[in-house]
């Protein structure tokens, strides 16, 4: 059973298009996140939702939207894409503010052409 | 502003022989401090943590001390197997942002048989 599953896995598409990562953990934790990593490996925060509420917006381009229906899913939307959106985009939960650590889907690798 | 400083960027040690990282952070605020381990393909995994009212902590062959005054942490890999090979990952944290992790910047660790 994966605990943290990201859709899709890579992701290639062309600049200026529209599209949207999701993410789904079934470990019951109420916190969920959404990382980017780059070409040199670093890992920074975009976001953190607590129980559907937006606690983290880590000065991202608004072009980023994301969505929690439920406490189990947070979607990413990304509008306009640009070639320095190529990323790997990792999803996470945990539960409260992470003191227990987080548990790590296994990315979304995005490639804008 | 919130930054971790992780040395080295790379290591390769032989098989057998013990590895250490370094990380040094610059918030005096934080009290939570995981290690993370990414095998290529795959999100970063949680492997040990330490919290600031600890100076130490041990699981197996792997360790982690925190210097709160120094505000430096290590990592101790002892007896590195060939399946330790991976990026590593310091991460520190605040209690009261919503369980945001500031991350170094990696360790590329190969473990040569």
């Amino acid at each position: 059973d994966t605990a943290v599953s990201q859709t899709p896995k890579y992701l290639v598409t062309q600049m200026g298009n529209d599209k949207s990562i999701k993410c789904e953990q079934n470990l019951g934790h109420d916190t969920m996140y959404w990382y980017k990593q780059d070409s040199k490996k670093f890992l920074k925060i975009m976001f953190s939702y607590n129980n559907k509420e937006l606690i983290i917006n880590e000065t991202v381009p608004n072009r980023f939207s994301p969505k929690s229906p439920d406490k189990a899913h947070l979607n990413l939307h990304i509008n306009s894409l640009e070639l320095g959106d190529s990323a790997v985009y990792f999803c996470a939960s945990s539960q409260g503010t992470g003191k227990r650590g987080y548990t790590f889907g296994s990315g979304t690798r995005l490639t804008v052409v | 502003g919130e930054n971790v400083e992780q040395h080295p960027s790379t290591l390769s040690v032989q098989e057998g022989d013990s590895a250490v990282i370094k990380c040094t952070y610059s918030d005096s605020a934080s009290n939570y401090f995981p290690w993370y381990k990414q095998e290529l393909g795959k999100g970063p995994q949680l492997i040990i943590d330490i919290r600031s009212n600890v100076g130490e902590k041990k699981d197996q062959r792997i360790a982690v001390t925190l210097n709160k005054t120094a505000k430096h942490f290590s990592l101790h890999i002892t007896e590195t197997q060939p399946e330790d090979s991976a990026v590593y990952f310091c991460a520190a944290s605040k209690g009261n942002q919503g369980g945001k992790l500031i991350f170094g910047q990696g360790t590329e660790l190969s473990v040569k048989p």
